[in-house]
C-alpha cells in the first residue's frame, strides 16, 4: 500500500536548536497534516496544509505543502523541553478519500 | 465541543480470550470513524474506517473486527485474541475537510 518516508526517524538536539523533518511520496497528496504525539498519547494535530506551496505556522512550528504534492517538511524552531515526542506526518490521496496514510514518524529528544 | 472517548486505557487479555473496545464522540454528527493500531515505536496501521452506521471498511486481513452499531460509537472486537494483537490501539474521528482528532488510545497486552 501507499507508503509516506519520513526522515530523520530519530533527531537528538539541544535545548534551542531548530528542527527540521520532511516526508516523501511517489504519489501527489491532496492534504498534509502533521501530528505530535507524546508517551501513552494518540496524536494530536498541529498543522494542516490544503494547497500546494501553502506555508503555514503554529507558532513556533511551521509546515509547508511541496510544491511538487509530493512532499511536507516541519520546522520547529528554537526547541523546547515539551517539543519531545514522536512527530507524524500523514497524507490524503485523493478528495473524498476518507483515509490517511501516515509517515513512520520522527523521533526527537533534546539532551540536556 | 467536540469530544472523543476511548476506553479502557490500559487491558490485559490472556490468549483466546475475547476483546472489545469502545469509541465514542460527542459534540458532531455523522463523522468518520477510524481505528488504528499502532506497534512500540512504528507508525500507525489503518484497521478500520466507518463513514456511517453500519458501514465497516476493512484495511487489514486479520482476527480483529470492527461495528458501528450508533452515528458515534465505534467498536472493536476480537473472538480470540492472539499474541500479535497487543499494541496501542487508537481511535480517531473526522469531519470531511478536517484533520483526525485522536482518542487517547487503549493499551493493549496480550498474555
Amino acid at each position: 500500500g501507499q507508503q509516506l518516508n519520513q526522515s530523520p526517524q530519530s533527531m537528538f538536539i539541544q535545548e534551542g536548536e531548530d528542527v527540521s523533518m520532511n516526508c516523501t511520496s511517489s504519489s501527489i497528496f491532496n492534504t498534509w497534516l502533521w501530528y505530535k504525539q507524546d508517551p501513552g498519547e494518540g496524536p494530536v494535530l498541529l498543522i494542516a496544509l490544503y494547497k500546494a506551496g501553502e506555508l503555514t505556522s503554529n507558532g513556533r512550528l511551521t509546515a509547508q505543502f511541496g510544491i511538487t504534492r509530493k512532499d511536507s517538511f516541519l520546522n520547529i524552531s528554537a526547541s523546547i523541553p515539551s517539543d519531545v515526542g514522536i512527530y507524524f506526518c500523514a497524507g490524503q490521496l485523493l478528495a473524498g478519500n476518507e483515509k490517511l496514510t501516515f509517515g513512520t514518524g520522527t523521533r526527537l529528544t533534546i539532551i540536556p | 465541543s467536540q469530544t472523543i472517548h476511548q476506553w479502557p486505557a490500559t487491558l490485559v487479555q490472556p490468549v483466546g480470550s475475547p476483546l472489545s473496545l469502545e469509541c465514542t464522540v460527542e459534540g458532531t454528527s455523522n463523522p468518520n470513524l477510524y481505528w488504528y493500531r499502532q506497534a512500540a515505536g512504528r507508525g500507525l496501521q489503518l484497521l478500520f474506517y466507518s463513514v456511517g452506521i453500519g458501514q465497516i471498511s476493512s484495511e487489514v486481513p486479520q482476527n480483529l473486527s470492527a461495528s458501528r452499531p450508533q452515528d458515534r460509537q465505534f467498536i472493536l472486537s476480537s473472538k480470540k485474541l492472539l499474541l500479535s494483537d497487543s499494541g496501542f490501539y487508537l481511535c480517531a474521528w473526522r469531519i470531511r475537510g478536517y484533520g483526525y482528532t485522536f482518542g487517547s488510545g487503549t493499551r493493549l497486552t496480550v498474555v
